[in-house]
């Protein structure tokens, strides 16, 4: 894997349904993963930033796990909400000073 | 406020003009990055500044495209010539710089929406 690829590029759910996405990134130079929610008409806004093999965050229903010997990690949504639609943004920092480099994101519908 | 304010949050030209984005960072962020996103794209990384210097203008698409920043803290995005395929969202974002310790997250603006008709 040469770039960030992020999987499903979109996904219609059920509110109350649980889903996951998945972020796919070179596991050769890796310092940093993060992950963005970008809701329509607005700016994007960091969820989690994982630097550690085994890493697992969460806030709230969302939380995410990280695996940087094999290059992914996993977005989960608990619970979806119509608020939660968006589209999720994962980017890697291949090195500590070098700038993000991003996938093209999943682009989450939840339907009430 | 005190997030990333971006201006115009609209612009729309004619091919050939030339166009200047604004970004306000937070203020005391001191690395400050633009990216753009085009229709049915990811965000394309263009250029980053620490401080009023760039380490990486790696990404501009072609030397109609230029980039400032003064005072380590506006910056400006200029694009001459513009032709149709400069049509995108233009994204700034700032952060601090990671050397300090910090997790290095992006504080994005709400973008400047480019239209080269």
């Amino acid at each position: 894997i040469l770039n960030v690829e992020q999987s499903p590029q979109s996904l219609h759910v059920q509110e109350g349904d649980s889903t996951n996405f998945t972020c796919s990134f070179p596991s050769s130079n890796f310092y940093a993963l993060h992950w963005y929610r970008w809701e329509t008409a607005k700016s994007p806004e960091a969820l989690f930033v994982m630097t550690l093999n085994g890493d697992e965050k969460k806030k709230g229903r969302i939380s995410a796990t990280l695996n940087t010997k094999e290059g992914y990690s996993y977005l989960y949504i608990k619970g979806s909400q119509p608020e939660d639609s968006a589209t999720y943004l994962c980017a890697r920092r291949p090195r500590g000073n070098t700038p993000l480099v991003f996938g093209k994101g999943t682009r989450l519908s939840v339907i009430a | 406020g005190a997030g990333v304010s971006q201006s115009p949050s609209n612009k729309v030209t004619e091919k050939g003009k030339d166009v200047e984005l604004r970004c306000d960072p937070i203020s005391g962020h001191t690395a400050l990055y633009w990216y753009r996103q085009s229709l049915g794209q990811g965000l394309e990384f263009l250029i980053y500044f620490q401080g009023n210097s760039a380490p990486d203008k790696s990404g501009l698409p072609s030397d109609r495209f230029s980039a400032e920043r003064t005072g380590g803290s506006v910056s400006t995005l200029t694009i001459q010539r513009t032709q149709q395929e400069d049509s995108a969202v233009y994204l700034c974002a700032s952060s601090l710089y990671q050397r300090e310790g910090r997790t290095g997250e992006l504080f994005f603006g709400e973008g400047s929406r480019l239209t080269v008709l």
